[in-house]
């Protein structure tokens, strides 16, 4: 089955480490995107590529990191310029430019701070 | 920047029962595009319904239907024959003709009561 897949479900940060959280797609789609998720709120998009090897700042984008190496793979690296990285974090794709293609979203990452 | 305004933080209705949820959106652009997504408590985001702003006609799929009123800047859902299933967050979503990311509403909380 087609999909996107967000590994890992949980994810703990210590202080002042790098964390990496992968989103994988076979839906063959250009577009990708991360959002973050706090308690109360809605999405608010992170980084956003609509082609390998370029992509985007969203709206939050500082302490945060993207690499677009391959169609299928868009990883978020959490640095630890981010202090406050404990949200619920989703990857969404479409299926190009036109937007009023949908975004298809993954089942997310919860990150942790220990 | 655009904003979208979910201004009812829960409802409640009946089973069965018709319920109107509530998003207004700001925006200078005229190509743009509208959506509702449900996120159960699994937290996987769900595509309910989407509307392109060029389209005087309201986007209806079975029991939901949006409200439309482009000069206005509102899009409101409507979801008929409520069932228990439909219990959920509702984010109400944006996205501009650059397919640069969807802009999120806070959300609404729907509860179904049995």
């Amino acid at each position: 089955d087609g999909g996107i897949t967000q590994s890992p479900k949980y994810l703990f940060r210590k202080e002042g480490q790098n964390v990496t959280l992968s989103c994988e797609q076979n839906l063959n789609h250009d577009a990708m995107y991360w959002y973050r998720q706090d308690p109360g709120q809605g999405l608010r998009l992170i980084y956003y590529s609509q082609i390998v090897n370029d992509f985007q700042k969203g709206d939050i984008a500082e302490g945060y990191s993207v690499s677009r190496e391959k169609k299928e793979s868009f990883p978020l690296t959490v640095t630890s310029a981010q202090k406050n990285p404990t949200a619920f974090y989703l990857c969404a794709s479409s299926i190009g430019w036109a937007s009023n293609q949908p975004q298809h979203f993954g089942d997310g990452t919860r990150l942790s701070i220990l | 920047a655009q904003t979208v305004t979910q201004s009812q933080p829960e409802m409640s209705v009946q089973e069965a029962e018709t319920v109107t949820l509530s998003c207004t959106y700001d925006t200078s652009e005229s190509d743009y595009y509208l959506f509702w997504y449900k996120q159960p408590p699994s937290r996987q985001m769900i595509l309910v319904i989407r509307q392109e702003a060029y389209k005087q006609q309201n986007a209806t799929e079975n029991r939901f239907s949006v409200n439309f009123q482009k000069a206005a800047k509102s899009f409101s859902l409507k979801i008929s024959d409520s069932q228990l299933g439909d219990a959920a967050m509702y984010f109400c979503a944006y996205m501009g003709g650059g397919a640069d990311g969807l802009t999120f509403g806070k959300g609404t909380h729907l509860i179904i009561q049995p």
